[in-house]
């Protein structure tokens, strides 16, 4: 059974502040990875994407995956109330078989004024 | 580019009913997937199409169901509900690109399906 893991939360971050959220998964052939935003009553709505070692950046957000290490995080820079959300981690094994993403729980994610 | 549309937007059936729940993908993306989300289980893959085919299947009864069509829009079905049915359907499309380069999904506002 592939997993992958997240703390649920929630994680009271400041104003101005950086969110770190971290998120493991179980399968060593994993090949591309992905983080969405999910608003309380709203549908998942993509954030970036990563699929190679190392950091990417995109505007406040930065993912950074390892994949010897098997995890993958998401840290949000200068945290605004309106990142309050909860974040999912999710995970395409082979995209060779097609799209089949596989999700963590989520990490809810609270930012105080 | 309008993003994806999913209809109904809520629906209320009782035990024992079927449900058709419908999926129109963003223009040019041609895989669609369903996704099951609900408090205690979470976001779980139903199936994706690819093509008029099913690509892959999750772990779900064959209750569900789905298909589409040549013009990328699908549809799932489930019979004979169950109470634990109860939940969020989200549709995803993606444009589907180079084995080297990730597909991302982009989701549809979902359906709340409501099983009495």
């Amino acid at each position: 059974q592939k997993e992958v893991e997240q703390n649920s939360g929630p994680l009271s971050v400041p104003e101005g502040a950086i969110a770190s959220l971290n998120c493991t998964y179980s399968d060593r052939g994993s090949q591309s990875f992905f983080w969405y935003r999910q608003y309380s009553g709203k549908s998942p709505e993509l954030i970036m994407f990563i699929y190679s070692n190392g950091d990417k950046e995109d505007g406040r957000f930065t993912a950074q995956l390892n994949k010897a290490s098997q995890y993958v995080s998401l840290l949000i820079r200068d945290s605004q109330p309106s990142d309050s959300a909860t974040y999912l981690c999710a995970v395409n094994w082979i995209k060779a078989a097609g799209n089949k993403l596989t999700f963590g729980g989520g990490t809810r994610v609270l930012v105080k004024p | 580019k309008a993003g994806v549309t999913q209809t109904p937007r809520y629906l209320i059936k009782t035990r024992g009913q079927q449900v058709t729940l419908s999926c129109s993908p963003i223009s040019g993306h041609r895989s669609v997937s369903w996704y099951q989300q609900t408090p205690g289980q979470g976001l779980q893959f139903l199936f994706e199409y690819f093509s008029e085919t099913q690509r892959n299947k999750g772990n779900f009864p064959g209750r569900f169901s789905g298909r589409q069509f040549s013009n990328s829009r699908s549809e799932m079905n489930v019979s004979t509900l169950e109470l634990g049915d109860s939940a969020l359907y989200l549709c995803a499309s993606s444009l589907v690109r180079g084995l080297a380069i990730p597909d991302t999904q982009y989701f549809g506002p979902g359906t709340r399906l409501t099983v009495l």
